[in-house]
Order: structure tokens, then sequence, then C-alpha cells
């Protein structure tokens, strides 16, 4: 397995709900991403976990919440959003401290009205 | 935070070679290039990276300049497929060393590639 999937592909959430992305890779990497990315413009970087730790956080607001429960999976917790929430979240993996490669998901589209 | 210029969008024909260019001024000493594209309604995907030395795989090559200020990617015969988003990415040099690995995405170039 050389891949790393998300799911659900798109989520229609309203601003009062919880709802949860998840990202799953079983190529054994340590770091694992979360990224945010507005239509047309570059992902920006959310979250990071090194060996199923948080190590970056930037400034990210409360109401997204990562938890990675095991080295294979992450999740992003989703709790009321605003419309400007809406983006494309993507998920990338990283083998390790000496590689720099990072594989990416196909992303969830995410819309909040 | 280092930074990466990139023009907007580039034309290529089909089968020409490609030259993508990507400046990087305040580029520290150990701080990597990388380069990663986008295709439509996907996530990036890595193409290329390189520390001094031009560097070639697969997909490109990678021309990096003696002063390390500015690079470029060279797509060696572009097929319809090449069109994506290229960024020119520099490692964040807070994150050297060590699992992080910040990557922070530049503008990028929106490569358009006509039969």
């Amino acid at each position: 397995d050389t891949e790393v999937t998300q799911t659900p592909k798109h989520l229609v959430m309203g601003m009062t709900n919880k709802k949860s992305l998840k990202c799953e890779q079983h190529m054994g990497h340590r770091a694992m991403y979360w990224y945010k990315q507005k239509a047309k413009k570059p992902p920006e970087l959310m979250f990071v976990y090194s060996y199923e730790k948080l190590s970056i956080n930037e400034s990210v607001p409360s109401r997204f919440s990562p938890e990675c429960p095991n080295s294979s999976l992450l999740n992003l917790h989703l709790h009321a959003l605003q419309p400007e929430d809406s983006a494309l979240y993507l998920c990338a993996s990283r083998p390790g401290d000496i590689y720099y490669e990072q594989y990416f998901g196909p992303g969830t589209r995410l819309t909040v009205t | 935070d280092a930074k990466t210029t990139q023009p907007n969008s580039m034309e290529s024909n089909e089968e020409e070679p490609v030259h993508l260019p990507c400046n990087h001024s305040t580029i520290s000493g150990t701080d990597y290039i990388h380069w990663y594209r986008q295709l439509p309604s996907q996530g990036p995907e890595y193409v290329i990276h390189g520390l001094t030395s031009n560097v070639n795989n697969r997909m490109a090559s990678l021309a990096i300049a003696e002063d390390r200020k500015s690079s470029t990617l060279i797509l060696h015969r572009a097929t319809l497929r090449d069109a994506a988003v290229y960024y020119c990415i520099l490692r964040d040099p807070a994150s050297r060393g060590g699992a992080t690995n910040k990557l922070i995405f530049g503008t990028g170039t929106l490569l358009a590639v006509q039969p």
C-alpha cells in the first residue's frame, strides 16, 4: 500500500454540526500533516504529528481538533465551523527524519453552510 | 521565513521541453529546494528536490544556480498530463532536522500544455 487515503471525499456540514475527517497511511510513515487549501491558493500547514505526538500547531482555531490514535491514522475533528472554513483539507505523511518527500492524499472538500 | 517567487502561469506545447523558473534569494545554506505539483482535483505530488548540484529523476530535472538564489525545474518533453500547478518550496529553517519537515508553499506556476 503506497498511498494516503482520506475520507470522506466531500463533506457538507452546518455551523452547529460536529464532524470528523479521516486520513490513513500504511507505509510506516512517522510524520503526518494536515493542510488547508482555499481555492486557487497554495496549501497552508495546520498541524504536524511526529511519532504520534503533536509537534506543530500553526495557531489553528480550537474549532479544529487533530488526533493521532496510532501511527497509521490521523483525524481532524470539526466543531462549530464558519463558512470561511470551507476549503480542501489535505493530509500528508512522511517516512521519517532523513526523508524529505511528503506523500499527499486527495483531500476532503469541505463546505460549511 | 525564506520565500520563493514564481511566474503565475506558463504555456507549453506538447512534446516540447518546459523550463519553470523559481527565485529564492533569501535561501539559507542548508535549505533544500523542493518541487511539488498539483494536478486538477488532486493533492500535491512530489517531483524532485536538491541542495546544490543539479538533480535528475524519472519525472524531471532540477537545475540549481551556483549562488543557489534561483533554480529551474525542467520537464524534458511536456505531455498533456503535465498540466498542473508547480510549486517551488523551501524547507522551513525552523524545522531543519527532525521529523517535522515544514514546507512553505509559494503561489506556484500554473502550467498549461497545448496539444
